[in-house]
């Protein structure tokens, strides 16, 4: 099952926040964040596991709650390098072995 | 320090023609993986391997095959190449420890069959 990503976009101006959700149907081991700009790679940015983590790197953070099967991915004070789309990757099992599931992505424009 | 490296970049076929992407990477990582990424669609896995010598298949693995005869190669082949076979692809390398299972993606190769 494919986990829901919402929104499917978002437009903001520098400096300002945004909160990108990722939602999954089914129980969670751990949820992972990536930004892909167009025509490159997705870069892995974080990961977080079970038991209801928070996670930050630099002005992009994100919380996983287990309960609710949700992560949500914050950035604030965006800037312009942040545009991209973002994706969340799901694995149920522990391992890391089978691979992610990856949701459809948001995309973000940052406008100066 | 090269991590993944997928060959070609860019590919064209015609529809019936098979053909080799091939993937290595450097960083002693067991698990290996191939993604294909179409407009709207995300990320969907292929196939996978734990280790060498074993395979999975993944979510979309129809028209896909997959050897992994050493930890740095994970080639997969197109046995019959589909105009639904245009995507980009990606392979990834991954290892498991207590932070988690970071998974590192190669570059992509973009492929076109006519």
């Amino acid at each position: 099952q494919q986990p829901v990503q919402s929104p499917q976009a978002v437009i903001l101006r520098e400096g300002e926040d945004a909160v990108i959700n990722c939602s999954s149907s089914k129980a969670l081991y751990s949820v992972h964040w990536y930004r892909q700009k167009h025509g490159e790679a997705p870069v892995f940015l974080m990961i977080l596991l079970k038991g209801g983590e928070q996670k930050g790197h630099e002005k992009i953070s994100a919380s996983f709650n287990e309960k609710k099967q949700q992560s949500s991915l914050y950035l604030t004070a965006s800037q312009l390098s942040y545009s991209g789309t973002y994706f969340c990757g799901t694995e149920w099992g522990g391992g890391g072995a089978d691979g992610l599931t990856f949701g459809k992505g948001t995309h973000l424009i940052i406008q100066p | 320090n090269a991590g993944v490296t997928q060959t070609p970049k860019f590919q064209v076929l015609k529809t019936g023609q098979s053909m080799t992407l091939q993937c290595a990477q450097d960083m002693n990582h067991e698990y290996m993986s191939w993604y294909r990424q179409d407009p709207g669609m995300g990320l969907r896995l292929i196939h996978y391997s734990v280790g060498a010598g074993i395979t999975d298949q993944g979510e979309v693995p129809n028209g896909y095959n997959v050897s992994r005869s050493t930890t740095e190669d994970f080639p997969l082949r197109l046995l019959s190449a589909a105009p639904s076979q245009t995507s980009v692809y990606f392979c990834a390398s991954s290892y498991a420890d207590r932070a988690g299972n970071t998974i590192y993606f190669g570059e992509g190769s973009w492929l076109t069959v006519v």
